[in-house]
């Protein structure tokens, strides 16, 4: 099992510009989440997801869209990019019951100018 | 919202001594509280986790406590080794809420000096 991946790695965008980052999840987890990591303020939820067709709001939602058309993907959109979404992006997954391990894929370094 | 204190930011030992980092949560409803350990350039995971009908978990030795009267819980790392070095993060969660989300710490960056 592949477990969590990223793609793509890393990407340098410019300011204005759009892109979607793609985490797949080989595990058959039900939930899906999107964070951010900034140095000094460790990782923030950005979206989730809690099934197949969908999403909610994390922490800090803004300037980002996620889909969630299929159980195994979940993409992270940024329709508009700018210099503050220059992040590590993280994304995780797990089973739904209590108990279960938050499974984190490699991380999608993105540089935006 | 739930909001999770950790301290302290960096911590610096010598190899073989012990490692203590805590962390402060604000929901009374959190009952779920891992910690996860991030090495340079690599995903965070989880190291040991504990719930709130337990006061102490132990894995050889990485240990955690939890004291719920004060909402606080602290990651014990005895014998510390040279690739212990690592940045550690805290998180609570409300198990049975839903969607299980984890508020992280903001970490704390270990340093085990040989």
């Amino acid at each position: 099992n592949a477990g969590v991946t990223q793609t793509p790695k890393f990407r340098v965008l410019k300011t204005g510009q759009s892109m979607t980052l793609l985490c797949a999840q080989d595990m058959n987890h039900e939930y899906m989440y999107w964070y951010r990591q900034d140095p000094g303020m460790g990782l923030r939820l950005i979206h989730y997801s809690v099934g197949e067709g969908t999403t909610a709001k994390g922490e800090v939602p803004d300037g980002y869209n996620v889909s969630r058309l299929k159980k195994q993907n979940f993409l992270l959109g940024l329709e508009s990019a700018a210099p503050s979404q220059t992040s590590v992006y993280f994304c995780a997954s797990r089973f739904p019951w209590e108990g279960e391990t938050q499974y984190f894929g490699p991380g999608t370094r993105l540089l935006v100018l | 919202g739930e909001n999770v204190e950790q301290h302290p930011s960096t911590l610096s030992v010598q190899e073989g001594d012990s490692a203590v980092i805590k962390c402060t949560y604000s929901d009374s409803a959190s009952n779920y509280f891992p910690w996860y350990k991030q090495e340079l350039g690599k995903r965070p995971q989880l190291i040991i986790d504990i719930r709130s009908n337990v006061g102490e978990k132990k894995d050889q030795r990485i240990a955690v406590t939890l004291n719920k009267t004060a909402k606080h819980f602290s990651l014990h790392i005895t014998e510390t080794q040279p690739e212990d070095s690592a940045v550690y993060f805290c998180a609570a969660s409300i198990a049975g809420a839903g969607s299980y989300q984890l508020t992280f710490g903001k970490g704390t960056k270990l340093s085990v000096i040989p």
